[in-house]
């Protein structure tokens, strides 16, 4: 069965300053899809950024970006430039394929000080 | 505006009562998701549908039901049976096998269900 971990239950980052959250995956499939979600205080989820395994290229989204190293099965994110409404608890997600369901990390809660 | 909505916000039932949390999305999209989350853990699969009158059971089914009659709405029942009920409810419903992007899932703004 797929899994998927988040060692970092919490971590903090000054405003404006770089942050990186680590997740590492566990799966026997060659193509897949990792997520990264947010979910602020409102509970809403957010989906921030978007792998897919057959890409060797790392997505970026504005201020957003993935160190994706497919043998070592990692999936980091990092942020930069961070701002205050960046604070919320992040969420690493795998998924197989269409049709597949969504397996979730435990999430890591990001603060962020100004 | 398209999106999912979920209703009621927060909900109160008594325990032994069964409760149904309402799903309804107007994205055209054809699978649908109903998760679980408690506090300190990561999202949990109850059920998921991914076409009209079909449905299939995560990986915490138990004490929980769902129908789907209809394209736009899933919704999921909390039966008497689920021994711990009371947590955040979340619906989420993926695009068409065929369009842009089918492996990501929208999400609706959840329900939380308190149980007595």
């Amino acid at each position: 069965a797929q899994t998927v971990t988040q060692s970092q239950p919490e971590m903090s980052v000054q405003e404006a300053e770089t942050v990186t959250l680590s997740c590492t995956y566990d799966t026997s499939e060659s193509d897949y899809y990792l997520f990264w979600y947010k979910q602020p205080p409102s509970r809403q989820m957010i989906l921030v950024i978007r792998q897919e395994a057959y890409k060797q290229q790392n997505a970026t989204e504005n201020r957003f970006s993935v160190n994706f190293q497919k043998a070592a099965k990692s999936f980091s994110l990092k942020i930069s430039d961070s701002q205050l409404g960046d604070a919320a608890m992040y969420f690493c997600a795998y998924r197989r394929g269409y049709g597949n369901k969504l397996v979730f990390g435990a999430g890591t809660i990001l603060r962020v000080k100004s | 505006d398209g999106g999912i909505t979920q209703s009621p916000k927060y909900l109160f039932r008594k325990e032994g009562q069964n409760v149904t949390l309402s799903c309804e999305q107007n994205l055209n999209h054809d699978a649908m998701y109903w998760y679980r989350q408690d506090p300190g853990q990561g999202l949990r699969l109850i059920y998921y549908s991914q076409i009209v009158n079909d449905f299939q059971k995560g990986d915490i089914a138990e004490g929980y039901s769902v129908s789907r009659e209809k394209k736009e709405s899933f919704p999921l029942t909390v039966t008497s049976a689920q021994k711990n009920p009371t947590a955040f409810y979340l619906c989420a419903s993926s695009p068409p096998g065929t369009s842009l992007r089918p492996d990501e899932q929208y999400f609706g703004p959840g329900t939380r269900l308190t149980v007595t």
